[in-house]
């Protein structure tokens, strides 16, 4: 298993640019996330999901938008960057009803800068 | 399960025992957990106790679990500089909140000296 996998590892964007940063897992995880890493923030929740067509807002979601089509996909989407948005982003997965297992994976990070 | 308070630092010199210590507020609560984060790493999962225990032991590692307190230690023996990374506490949602979401702390920045 590749577990979670994130792309790009690294962006720089302008302002007012959009991108999507994608995230894949192959472990048949009914919860995934997105979270941004700031310094002395800790983690903080941005969007999250149940299953393929359910998603959620979490504590940070403005200028964020989420989507999932597929159980394996879930990409954000940034609308028109800010430099506000310059941070680390985590994708983690969890939870399949076969091992009930609430353990969260985390893929190894995207680095945003914004300009 | 929305508050979850760690220490930001704590520096120790290498060999001597690291204690990082979290408090939660879900008594219902019945998985916690630590994370290590390395230098520009994802989170890896270190270890974690279920809540009909009060202590679990992994090598070098002992969580102690304190129900009453609601209160959550990672104890690192003989700690190396290869210890040095960012620790999160972490708790599962009670029963009836999202399966799968964690509530994490903000972490701590253990530095271990030479």
């Amino acid at each position: 298993n590749a577990g979670v996998t994130q792309t790009p590892k690294f962006q720089v964007l302008k302002t007012g640019q959009s991108m999507t940063l994608q995230c894949a897992q192959d472990m048949n995880h009914e919860y995934m996330s997105w979270y941004r890493q700031d310094p002395g923030m800790g983690l903080r929740l941005i969007h999250y999901s149940v299953g393929a067509g359910i998603t959620d807002q979490g504590e940070v979601p403005n200028g964020y938008n989420v989507s999932r089509s597929t159980t394996e996909d879930f990409p954000l989407r940034l609308l028109s960057a800010a430099p506000s948005q310059t941070s680390v982003y985590f994708c983690a997965s969890s939870y399949s009803r076969k091992q009930r297992n609430y353990e969260q994976y985390f893929g190894p990070g995207t680095r945003l800068t914004v300009t | 399960g929305e508050d979850v308070e760690q220490s930001l630092f704590l520096s120790v010199r290498e060999g001597d025992s690291s204690v990082i210590n979290c408090t939660y507020t879900d008594s219902s609560s019945t998985y916690l957990y630590w994370y290590k984060q390395e230098p520009g790493a994802g989170l890896q999962l270190l270890t974690y106790i279920f809540s009909n225990m009060d202590m679990k032991q992994d090598q070098r590692l002992t969580v102690l679990l304190n129900k009453k307190d609601k209160h959550l230690s990672l104890r690192i023996a003989d700690t190396q500089t290869g210890d040095s990374a960012i620790y999160f506490c972490a708790e599962k949602g009670p029963r009836g909140s999202t399966l799968g979401r964690l509530y994490f702390g903000r972490g701590t920045q253990l530095t271990v000296w030479p």
